[in-house]
């Protein structure tokens, strides 16, 4: 059975960072593409990064390009956002997601809140 | 403001059948496959389909999807009161490089 594990969320000033991890199980993890989406209060889904099975490709939404990396761990079936100069807007709850096929993703985390705010 | 456009809202009866419309360009839904979500917010988004017309195992035949041009189409028959949800619809935009995501429909089944 796939599983996927968010956790690391929590509230942070504006200018902070926080790292997001995500725990993967139940399928091969270091062939598939892994994504993080975000949902803001009010406001719909966003996606936000995804990366490759060995990790030599990223691909970011341009609202986060040069503030947020996303990475990963094979050895420990886990991915990461690392999330930098954080901002009121980045404020949501992050997914994780398993790629099945480019924008779709097949099963997702159940969530994690990140709240920025001073 | 997203890149692809969806109808904020949709509504219909319980046991009739809704679509969904999202509209996008040459550089995303022309091109390349389309997916669709159902999202409860708090929870985690279900994919309905994939590669356009594809529905994952588990996902009832009464969802359907379909990509005309630089749109594509969601289906639901035999609504429930279950269904009631936001809708997105996602693809690869090659302009951009990266997936992008409809604003959502919300669906109320009267």
């Amino acid at each position: 059975e796939v599983q996927l594990v968010e956790s690391g969320g929590g509230s942070v000033q504006p200018g902070g960072s926080l790292r997001l991890s995500c725990a993967a199980s139940g399928f091969t993890f270091s062939n598939t593409w892994m994504h993080w989406v975000r949902q803001a209060p009010g406001k719909g889904l966003m996606w936000v990064a995804r990366i490759k099975g060995d990790g030599s490709s990223t691909n970011y939404v341009d609202s986060v390009k040069g503030r947020f990396t996303i990475s990963r761990d094979n050895a420990k079936n886990t991915v990461y956002l690392q999330m930098n100069s954080l901002r009121a807007e980045d404020t949501a709850v992050y997914y994780c997601g398993k790629d099945l096929h480019i924008a779709a993703a097949s099963h997702w985390g159940q969530g994690t809140l990140v709240t920025v705010s001073s | 403001q997203s890149v692809l456009t969806q109808p904020p809202s949709v509504s219909a009866a319980p046991g009739e059948k809704v679509t969904i419309s999202c509209s996008g360009s040459s550089s995303n839904i022309g091109n390349n496959y389309v997916s669709w979500y159902q999202y409860l917010p708090g929870t985690a988004p279900k994919l309905l389909i994939y590669d356009n017309n594809v529905r994952p195992s588990g996902i009832l035949d009464r969802f359907s999807g379909s990509k005309s041009g630089t749109s594509a189409t969601l289906g639901i028959t035999g609504l429930q009161t279950g269904d009631e949800a936001d809708y997105y619809c996602a693809t690869w935009d090659t302009s951009l490089s990266a997936v992008v995501f409809g604003g959502g429909t919300k669906l109320t089944v009267l």
